[in-house]
C-alpha cells in the first residue's frame, strides 16, 4: 500500500512569516493529494488539494506544490496568523476510495 | 460538513465490554470510512465500505468489525474493548462529483477504555 511521510512534526513561526510542511509518498500511482487542518478538539477540515495533472495550486495565503518525479508535495502558508495554529495533515490517494495520511504537523504561530 | 453525524460523541467503558459506534450520513454517499486518531500516528484506516453490505479492512482492523445494512449508517463494533483501543474515532465519507472525489470527516467520538 501507499506510505506517506510528513515533516516536520512540529513547527513554530513568528506571525507574518511563512510556514512550509512537506510530505513524500511511495506509490507513483497516487494522483490526489489533499491537505487538512485540524484545530484542537475538532474534525479535520479540507483546506486545499491538488491532483497529479497540476504542479501548483493557490488559494489566498495557502498554496500546494507537487513534484511527481520526486514523489513529494508541500503546503505553503504565507503571512501566517495566530488562527493558522493547528495540526495539518497531508494525504495521498490513488483510487479516490482509500486515503493514506501523514502523521501530522503541529503548527504554532507566535504573535 | 457533508451531513455526517457520529454517536455517541464521548464514551467511557471498561475492558472486555462490547462497544458500537454509529456514523450517520444524510447525502447518500457510497463510500464510508472509520479511522482512529492517536498522537504520533495521524489518521489510520480501520475499515471502509463501498456500498450496502460491502466492506473491507484497513491497516488497523484487528479487534474491530463493521456493518452497513443501510446506505446512511456505518457501524463500528469493538467486540471486547481493550485499553489499546482508547482513541478518537472519526467517520468519513467520500463525496464524488464528476471526476473529483473529496473526503469529509464527521465530528469524532472520543472513546476511553478503562
Amino acid at each position: 500500500g501507499e506510505n506517506v511521510e510528513q515533516h516536520p512534526s512540529t513547527l513554530s513561526v513568528q506571525e507574518g512569516d511563512s510556514a512550509v510542511i512537506k510530505c513524500t509518498y511511495s506509490d507513483s500511482a497516487s494522483n490526489y493529494f489533499p491537505w487538512y487542518k485540524q484545530e484542537l478538539g475538532k474534525r479535520p477540515q479540507l483546506i486545499i488539494d491538488i491532483r497529479s495533472n497540476v504542479g501548483e495550486k493557490k488559494d489566498q495565503r495557502i498554496a500546494v506544490t507537487l513534484n511527481k518525479t520526486a514523489k513529494h508535495f508541500s503546503l505553503h502558508i504565507t503571512e501566517t496568523q495566530p488562527e493558522d495554529s493547528a495540526v495539518y495533515f497531508c494525504a495521498a490517494s490513488y483510487t479516490g476510495n482509500q486515503f493514506y495520511f501523514g502523521t501530522g504537523t503541529s503548527l504554532t504561530v507566535i504573535p | 460538513d457533508a451531513g455526517i453525524t457520529q454517536s455517541p460523541r464521548h464514551k467511557v467503558t471498561e475492558t472486555g465490554t462490547p462497544v458500537t459506534l454509529r456514523c450517520h450520513q444524510t447525502e447518500n454517499h457510497r463510500y464510508m470510512y472509520w479511522y482512529r486518531q492517536d498522537p504520533g500516528h495521524g489518521l489510520r484506516l480501520i475499515h471502509y465500505s463501498y456500498g450496502v453490505k460491502d466492506t473491507d479492512k484497513g491497516e488497523v482492523s484487528d479487534g474491530y468489525s463493521v456493518s452497513r445494512s443501510k446506505t446512511e449508517d456505518f457501524l463500528l463494533t469493538l467486540e471486547s474493548a481493550t485499553s489499546s483501543q482508547t482513541s478518537v474515532y472519526f467517520c468519513a465519507i467520500t463525496s464524488i462529483q464528476g471526476n473529483t472525489d473529496t473526503q469529509y470527516f464527521g465530528p469524532g467520538t472520543r472513546l476511553t477504555v478503562l
